[in-house]
This record gives C-alpha cells, sequence and structure tokens, in this order.
C-alpha cells in the first residue's frame, strides 16, 4: 500500500533554480523521512523530520512538515546539475514499516 | 567501508526456476528490509525482519521468502510461484525500528529469460 503521494510527479529546471516537492499521506505519522534516487541506484537518506516538528534544515534541503494537512514539502534551494535524481517521501505509522511514495523525478538542466 | 551490498547486481531467472538475491551488511544493524521497485513506482515491501532468526511479511511477500539465521545477512528467494518476477529489488537495514533511517544496497535487476 502506497502512503505517500508526491507531486508533481516530475519537475524540470534550470541550474540555479529552486526546485520544490510536495508529499501528501493518508493516516497519522510518527516520522517522515525524504530521499533520493539517482537512476539504477539505491535510495539515500536526505533528511528525517518527526510529526512534532515543524521545519527542519539540512545543508540546501529545506523540509516541512504539517500534520494538520497531512503534507511535507522538501525545497532544494540552488539546484545543481549533481541535484537531477528521484525523490521519495516515506512515512512511518503503526509497527515497524517504512512506506514510500511513488516519487517526484527532478531533472535539472545546466 | 560500511554499508550493505547486494549481489548480483544483474540477474536473469528461467520459468520455474528459484533464484536467491544475497543481502549483506557490516553495520550491525538489527533491522533488515526488502523492497521491490517497478519502473517509475515507487517501493514496495517484500519482508522486513527486526531481529535474528524472526521475519515478518511485508505488503507483497506472496512468491517470495527469506531467512535470518545471521545478523549480516537476509537473503531473498524468488520462487517460482512469483508470477511477475521483474523488478529492482532492494535491501536495506536500520539500526532498530523503522523509525530509524534506512541504508540502501545499490540492488540487483531481475528479469526473466
Amino acid at each position: 500500500s502506497q502512503q505517500g503521494e508526491e507531486d508533481p510527479q516530475a519537475l524540470s529546471i534550470q541550474e540555479g533554480e529552486n526546485a520544490t516537492m510536495n508529499c501528501s499521506y493518508k493516516t497519522s505519522i510518527n516520522n517522515l523521512q525524504w530521499y533520493r534516487q539517482n537512476s539504477g541506484r539505491g535510495l539515500v537518506h536526505l533528511i528525517l523530520i518527526r510529526s512534532n516538528e515543524r521545519e527542519k534544515h539540512s545543508g540546501r534541503l529545506r523540509v516541512t512538515l504539517d500534520t494538520s494537512k497531512k503534507s511535507s514539502s522538501l525545497l532544494i534551494t540552488a539546484s545543481r546539475a549533481a541535484d537531477t535524481a528521484s525523490y521519495f517521501c516515506a512515512t512511518v505509522s503503526g509497527f515497524q514499516k517504512l512506506v514510500f511514495g511513488t516519487g517526484t523525478r527532478l531533472l535539472v538542466s545546466p | 567501508d560500511g554499508g550493505i551490498t547486494q549481489s548480483p547486481k544483474y540477474l536473469f531467472r528461467k520459468e520455474g526456476q528459484n533464484v536467491t538475491l544475497s543481502c549483506e551488511q557490516n553495520l550491525n544493524h538489527d533491522a533488515m528490509y526488502w523492497y521491490r521497485q517497478d519502473p517509475g513506482q515507487g517501493l514496495r515491501l517484500i519482508y522486513y525482519s527486526q531481529i535474528v532468526n524472526d521475519f515478518q511479511k511485508g505488503d507483497i511477500a506472496e512468491g517470495y521468502s527469506v531467512s535470518r539465521e545471521k545478523k549480516e545477512s537476509f537473503p531473498l528467494t524468488v520462487t517460482s510461484a512469483q508470477k511477475n518476477p521483474t523488478a529492482f529489488y532492494l535491501c536495506a537495514s536500520s539500526l532498530g525500528t523503522a523509525d530509524e533511517k534506512l541504508f540502501f544496497g545499490s540492488g540487483t535487476q531481475l528479469s526473466v529469460l
């Protein structure tokens, strides 16, 4: 079962622009995580935000969480061609299972 | 280097054949997971294990089997009962529960001959 739905499904921007991806989920959560996947590779953890947090930063990444709207956003500032990848949100709710969304494919052109 | 190693990177299965995907970690993590990813899709949980000699079914366990005889190893067998096995398989581990971040291997692409 897919808990999270990312929006947009695909995003194409120029280097230097900001990229914003959104994630909506259905049930209450313990935490929400964002991962990155380069084509044909495994996923890499980017950031974790707990249900009692509203915003978190890590380098050029900014994540917000609105539990009342059951949504989160990932902002990548000053994007680079190397940021081209798929980005997934994942939620933990209930017992021991991390459930992934369908992903946003980001293309950053030089 | 610490991390998760999946092998092989590419695997081909003949009809009626069982194949086993290897996953080894040297992170001293208790929990390990197997996910399946279809093209352009998210990840779906096949099986997970929180401790040695114990594992639970995920959302799509039918046609798959696992074992967890050692903390470091969590092999996945794709049996002949899995009629649509072509996919990218990802193994992951975490320190304890799924509240922790997951560390992923580089994946195995399984195709049917």
